[in-house]
């Protein structure tokens, strides 16, 4: 059975740390991860990732896959308030996404 | 574009009420997936249509949840009869052929179940 699992699923902070969140997944047809991240609404998209070791950075904010471990991290430098949120990694395959349970970070100013 | 639309944005029913969420997708998308959200299992996949045809519906948790899509602009979500396990934010994402990644989610309906 297709499985995403993240961890921690809860992390609370201090604003300007550095937080990292985990991803592994067991996928058949596995076609890339992803990475969302969802406030009070919907999901947005982060990152898309397909190939292993090469770092996807927008901002603060980066992340890896390693193909061969089945694991991704997304990393979040410098964290702010505005970071508060729910992030969910996902993994693509053939049309559907499977998503993991997400990791709720709360950022204490 | 006014992106994807669900309705209603909040629905509160008793158990044992028939409750129907609705989705319009953005116009030109020939995907649609319906989800559910809850803290204790996250965000489920529980069906998704190709040009209106139900392609899985491997998530359905059960007889009791149905979904249709008469055409390209619109689908519902049935629930016949609710039941207080049934609360949850149901999601409607559409998108394009090609790029699965590029989903596109809608506000979501807030159903509670009393």
């Amino acid at each position: 059975e297709d499985k995403v699992v993240q961890s921690p699923l809860s992390l609370v902070v201090h604003e300007g740390d550095t937080v990292t969140l985990n991803c592994s997944y067991e996928v058949t047809n596995f076609r890339s991860l992803l990475w969302y991240k969802q406030e009070k609404k919907a999901p947005t998209f982060l990152f898309m990732l397909t190939s292993s070791g090469i770092e996807k950075k927008s901002g603060r904010l980066s992340s890896i896959l390693d193909k061969k471990e089945l694991f991704s991290i997304l990393n979040i430098t410098a964290t702010q308030t505005g970071d508060s949120a729910i992030y969910l990694c996902a993994v693509n395959r053939d049309d559907k996404i499977i998503f993991g349970k997400g990791t709720r970070l709360h950022i204490l100013p | 574009d006014a992106g994807v639309i669900q309705s209603p944005r909040h629905e509160v029913t008793e158990m044992g009420q028939e409750v129907t969420l609705r989705c319009k997708p953005i116009s030109g998308h020939d995907y649609l997936f319906w989800y559910r959200q809850t803290m204790m299992r996250g965000l489920e996949l529980l069906i998704y249509f190709n040009n209106n045809v139900p392609i899985d519906d491997s998530g359905m948790p059960e007889d009791r949840f149905s979904a249709k899509m008469p055409n390209a602009s619109f689908s519902t979500l049935k629930i016949q009869p609710s039941e207080p396990r049934d609360s949850a934010v149901y999601f409607c994402a559409s998108k394009q052929p090609g790029l699965a990644w590029e989903q596109f989610f809608g506000p979501g309906t807030r159903l509670t179940v009393l």
